[in-house]
């Protein structure tokens, strides 16, 4: 099973600060990686699709970047909506889709 | 707009089957080719996927839980139906259904029910 590892656990931003947060892969998952965001008593929400691919509606200050086993979602300028957790998600390596444990950002 | 939204119990006993339904709207499974997922969320922890069925009948599940779920789908109700036996207190989670493309391979999850809280309790 490929481990996906997300960190910090946690980042503290103010507002407008530019964000990056990381997730590694155990094994090379191509571009076949997903960012999602979830805000408190809320279903995920997909952000980031093929590693880097914007998915409808989502504002262009969030861009991701990566392949193999490095990857990054950045956040160019953070906007009070922005604060929630955000999970990595690999859909290469059957059998399983897997998630790494989530980055949360809050405010600072 | 595809839509999809979980139903069934939200509270179950120790030992007990959990049946839960995602019925969706937007699609459909003859006539696109998609899948539909479960993925849960312990409260305060992170999501874990369990199982997944495509528009033909391909099955796929996690396989730390493959001996204890079950999915399948009624293609004519627009239903997918997991079936989690010999609950225990530490299934409490929030479950979803989620919607996945489908394109030469597996593929991401979008989009997501609003989920069921389900609490496995004596």
């Amino acid at each position: 099973e490929t481990v996906m590892t997300q960190f910090p656990a946690t980042l503290s931003v103010s507002p407008g600060e530019r964000v990056t947060l990381s997730c590694r892969a155990s094994q090379s998952v191509s571009t076949h990686l997903a960012w999602y965001q979830q805000k408190p008593g809320q279903a995920p929400r997909l952000l980031i699709y093929g590693a880097s691919t914007r998915a409808t509606g989502i504002p262009a200050r969030f861009s991701g970047s990566g392949s193999g086993t490095e990857f990054t979602l950045t956040i160019s300028s953070l906007q009070s909506a922005d604060f929630a957790v955000y999970y990595c998600q690999q859909y290469y390596n059957r059998p399983a889709w897997t998630f790494g444990q989530g980055t949360r950002v809050e405010i600072k | 707009q595809i839509t999809l939204k979980e139903s069934g119990p939200t509270l179950v006993k120790p030992t007990q089957t959990l049946t839960l339904t995602c019925t969706f709207s937007g699609f459909s499974f003859s006539t696109d080719k998609v899948g539909v997922a479960w993925i849960r969320q312990p409260p305060g922890k992170a999501l874990e996927w369990l199982a997944l069925i495509y528009w033909d009948d391909d099955k796929r599940y996690s396989p730390s839980l493959e001996s204890r779920v079950t999915i399948s789908k009624d293609t004519s109700k627009k239903e997918v139906v997991l079936t989690m036996t010999n609950m225990d207190p530490e299934d409490t989670a929030t479950y979803y259904c989620a919607h996945s493309p489908y394109n030469f391979g597996p593929n991401w999850f979008d989009p997501w029910g609003q989920g069921i809280l389900v609490t496995v309790s004596s």
